[in-house]
């Protein structure tokens, strides 16, 4: 059975750091591209990022609106999937999901979703 | 970026009802719409993808249609279980978006 489970969320302060963790258990993690996604709270859901696997370059890739200031990896050897949050502002408030790509060559769903780690940023 | 244009925002509905959610795509995206189903402090299922395939383990009473920019999800008789919050994604191009999210409510 597929698991996913985020870690790290918390008080942080508005200009600082944070990194959430995604343990993943239950399939091939090496062979999957994972993708972050958060929720603020009473909104809708927004993409904030992804990561290929190793046959891809690990790859990444972002939302516009992060403007640079997360970064997502992986460690395979651990299955786990990381999102560093850096210059948190009041508005990266929210629960932070991390999901798994489904294996389609196209267009590919998310097929399971962690579920979620509350950031909270707030002096 | 590809804008999601989900109607309605919220429904009313009765068990049994037939319920239908629409996704409008600012630009063609094929055929590569996702919807998921989505309960208060849980994380979002998947329900279908890829227009019209239903996931492991969903209800045949779920349903999805369309292509090109008009998508709908189709909820054929209503159960109490379905009451929830459903949201469309296109997964065509990065970066992924999101529909607003249609909550669905018992009347």
């Amino acid at each position: 059975e597929v698991h996913l489970v985020e870690s790290g969320g918390g008080l942080v302060q508005p200009g600082g750091s944070r990194t959430l963790s995604c343990a993943a258990s239950g399939f091939t993690f090496s062979g999957a591209a994972m993708h972050w996604v958060r929720q603020a709270s009473g909104k809708g859901l927004e993409w904030v990022g992804r990561i290929r696997t190793s046959s891809n370059n690990y790859a990444t890739a972002y939302g516009a609106s992060l403007q640079g200031r997360f970064t997502i990896s992986r460690d395979d050897s651990t299955n786990t999937v990381y999102l560093q949050m850096n210059s948190l502002k009041p508005e990266d408030t929210a629960v932070y999901y991390c999901a798994r790509l489904h294996r389609l060559p196209r267009g590919a769903p998310l097929d399971h979703w962690g579920p979620g780690t509350l950031v909270t940023v707030s002096s | 970026d590809i804008q999601m244009t989900q109607s309605p925002s919220s429904v009313s509905a009765y068990v049994g009802d037939r319920l239908t959610i629409t996704c409008r795509a600012s630009q063609s995206i094929s055929k590569y719409v996702n919807w998921y189903q989505q309960k208060p402090g849980k994380a979002p299922k998947l329900l279908i993808y890829s227009t019209s395939t239903l996931h492991t383990g969903v209800p045949s009473y779920f349903s999805g249609s369309g292509s090109g920019t008009e998508f709908t999800l189709t909820i054929s008789s209503l159960q109490p279980e379905d009451f929830a919050t459903y949201y469309c994604q296109q997964t065509y191009s990065l970066p992924l978006t999101f529909g607003g999210g249609t909550k669905v409510e018992f009347k």
